[in-house]
């Protein structure tokens, strides 16, 4: 089946830990996002890859990184200099970018101790 | 301002009910428009495009007003199982941007 994975869909961290955030696709998709949701909010932008090994800052891109060295994978890595970093982290993917939809992972609920 | 503003409800509706949510999105060069849907603790996903002459898919409605800069989702019948948070979503065109921008979404509950 086609589709987007995230992993783990919950994962608690000490502060001052940097934790990494996996997001696979394979839909053939060149482009890919993540966007953090907090209760009672919308989606924001942390950072998106229109293609393999580019990517660009979002809105909220500060105290996270990222890496596209493969098409199929997109990890999110949330660092310590995150200063709320307890969230929901959605990762999407479309064909092109921008695109006319965007498919969503399941999503991983990361909560900093 | 938002980019994009949305009630936030809830909007509490009885089963068969006709219910709609409005839009305002800020950007007058904005190119598309969409509804997402998103369950409770669950991924958004995709439930209309939202097309200048307006569209109808099922109990759904969704229309495009330019002069305004809002769009607006019309829901007829309403099930339990349309209770969910209801997000705008917008493409904007000529911009560095090159990804959506969604609103903070419209929450219904449909009840029995």
């Amino acid at each position: 089946d086609g589709g987007i994975t995230q992993s783990p869909k919950y994962l608690f961290r000490k502060e001052g830990q940097n934790v990494t955030l996996s997001c696979e696709q394979n839909l053939n998709h060149d482009a890919m996002y993540w966007y953090r949701q907090d209760p009672g909010q919308g989606l924001r932008l942390i950072y998106y890859s229109q293609i393999v090994n580019d990517f660009q800052k979002g809105d909220i891109a500060e105290g996270y990184s990222v890496s596209r060295e493969k098409k199929e994978s997109f990890p999110l890595t949330v660092t310590s200099a995150q200063k709320n970093p307890t969230a929901f982290y959605l990762c999407a993917s479309s064909a092109t970018a921008p695109s006319t939809e965007q498919f969503f992972g399941p999503g991983t609920r990361l909560t900093v101790l | 301002r938002k980019e994009v503003e949305q009630d936030p409800g809830p909007f509490n509706v009885p089963e068969g009910a006709t219910v709609a949510f409005n839009c305002t999105y800020s950007n007058s060069a904005s190119q598309s428009f969409f509804w997402y849907r998103q369950d409770c603790r669950k991924e958004p996903k995709l439930l209309m495009s939202v097309y200048s002459s307006g569209n109808e898919d099922g109990r759904f409605t969704a229309q495009l007003n330019r002069a305004s800069q809002y769009i607006s989702l019309l829901i007829r019948d309403s099930k339990l199982s349309d209770s969910a948070t209801y997000l705008c979503v917008v493409k904007e065109r000529y911009t560095g941007r090159r990804a959506l921008t969604f609103g903070s979404g419209t929450r219904l509950q449909v009840q029995p």
